[in-house]
């Protein structure tokens, strides 16, 4: 299974923008980028994926960088319901998620 | 569209019981995965099922097993239960029309299961 690195944790202020880092430079050419976000007492959702082009949706942007060994996940703007875990996950076609211990997103008011 | 739902949410077992865990993916959704998260290990795989069938399985022993149903409703089964089975078990849901590993994962809130 290829690898992730994410910070254990990051610190923000409501209302910021948010950079989440994660490096993956055994990535294959077929491996999609994908984060997921789990909430306190939830299970994990759906944030974005990609797999070369930078990537908008509502919820967040996902910046890949040109060789793909890294991608940033970017919170527009922080709000205390994006405190989570954020899973930073390479998925190679049709096979399983594989969760890394993930980043601990705190944002503070 | 109801999401996915997880019974039960809560379970307490004794060590060497077996329990049963059911999950009823999204209406529609053909592929149900399981994971199991514990704090020391983060979420694992433990399997995915495709109409009916096994498609994926992790690195867990032989007394975790699942099955699907016509209607793709998913159970998992663990037998002779160890404390170190504590955990939040999840399960996951996605379309599956093509196998694409863009298809995007729906978690239920999980089922928290507590072996004393």
């Amino acid at each position: 299974d290829a690898k992730t690195t994410q910070p254990n944790s990051m610190e923000s202020n409501e209302e910021e923008p948010v950079h989440l880092p994660c490096n993956h430079s055994t990535i294959s050419g077929t491996d999609y980028i994908h984060w997921y976000r789990q909430l306190p007492s939830q299970g994990p959702e759906y944030v974005i994926h990609g797999l070369t082009s930078n990537v908008n949706n509502r919820m967040a942007s996902l910046a890949i960088a040109e060789d793909r060994k890294s991608s940033t996940l970017i919170l527009h703007r922080a709000t205390l319901r994006d405190a989570a875990v954020y899973y930073c996950i390479l998925r190679p076609l049709a096979q399983k998620l594989v969760f890394g211990q993930g980043t601990r997103l705190t944002i503070n008011p | 569209k109801a999401g996915v739902t997880q019974t039960p949410r809560y379970l307490i077992k004794t060590r060497g019981q077996q329990v049963t865990l059911s999950c009823s993916p999204i209406s529609g959704h053909r592929s149900v995965s399981w994971y199991q998260q514990t704090p020391g290990q983060g979420l694992q795989f433990l399997f995915e099922y495709f109409s009916e069938t096994q498609r994926n399985k992790g690195n867990f022993p032989g007394r975790f097993s699942g099955r699907q149903f016509s209607n793709s409703r998913s159970e998992m089964n663990v037998s002779t239960l160890e404390l170190g089975d504590s955990a939040l078990y999840l399960c996951a849901s996605s379309l599956a029309l093509t196998g694409d590993s863009q298809e995007t994962q729906y978690f239920g809130p999980g089922t928290r299961l507590l072996v004393l």
